[in-house]
């Protein structure tokens, strides 16, 4: 068990650029979610997927965000026209798939911290 | 909308004491209550997390009940340790066909030795 490994840990970028994130759960994870968390806040829920298929999305998660887990293994979040509110740290958690999503207790990765400028 | 509250937002206190974190909620209809831990610059730990069928659960010095009815969760940590130092998290996953957690903004745990 090697944890939840989320590339880059950190990212500045200009206004207007795109930007991907990748996460890596742990093996055998099946579960996967992906969570924003500004200064002095708890995380926000962007989405969650259930091996490849993108189950729930926010409404935080507008038109210039997209996330893909094209094999149900690793993840990426996209954000195309950055703009300044992107900033944030970017969350990936993964938990696993043999007992119920509602009680199986989230791991966390270590975040990516996007700054734009 | 579901709304997690948590009091106080930051707390000192010397090592070796007992100390107490606390949440509400808005919405009694969950599934489970969760508590984590985030060190500065660091991801989430898992520390406990309560079905809504429980009352309570323990690991080591840790102890969190749960009164779904009131909306209400505490943090019980024994004999604390400078180590404990953190932000604590307490989030809320309402279930009724979402998987997403809804985070309280935690409280800032200082243990001084």
């Amino acid at each position: 068990d090697t944890g939840v490994s989320q590339d880059p840990r950190h990212k500045i970028t200009k206004r207007g650029q795109n930007v991907t994130f990748r996460c890596d759960p742990i093996s055998e994870h099946n579960r996967l979610y992906w969570y924003r968390q500004t200064l002095g806040q708890g995380p926000e829920f962007l989405t969650y997927f259930q091996n490849e298929a993108q189950l729930e999305k926010s409404r935080l998660l507008s038109d210039r965000f997209s996330a893909e887990r094209p094999k149900g293994s690793f993840s990426t979040l996209e954000i195309q026209r950055t703009e300044q509110g992107d900033s944030a740290m970017y969350l990936c958690a993964s938990s696993p798939g043999h007992s119920s999503a509602y009680n199986s207790p989230l791991h966390f990765g270590n975040g990516t911290r996007l700054t734009v400028t | 909308k579901q709304e997690v509250t948590q009091i106080p937002a930051a707390l000192s206190v010397p090592e070796g004491e007992n100390l107490v974190l606390n949440c509400s909620f808005t919405d009694s209809a969950i599934y489970n209550l969760q508590w984590f831990r985030q060190d500065p610059g660091k991801g989430l730990t898992s520390l406990l997390l309560i079905q809504s069928s429980q009352r309570e659960q323990t690991s080591g010095r840790l102890n969190a009940s749960l009164d779904k009815s009131s909306g209400r969760s505490t943090l019980y940590i024994a004999a604390s340790q400078p180590g404990d130092s953190a932000t604590y998290l307490c989030a809320v996953l309402d279930g009724a066909g979402s998987y997403q957690l809804t985070f309280g903004k935690g409280t800032k745990l200082s243990v001084i030795p």
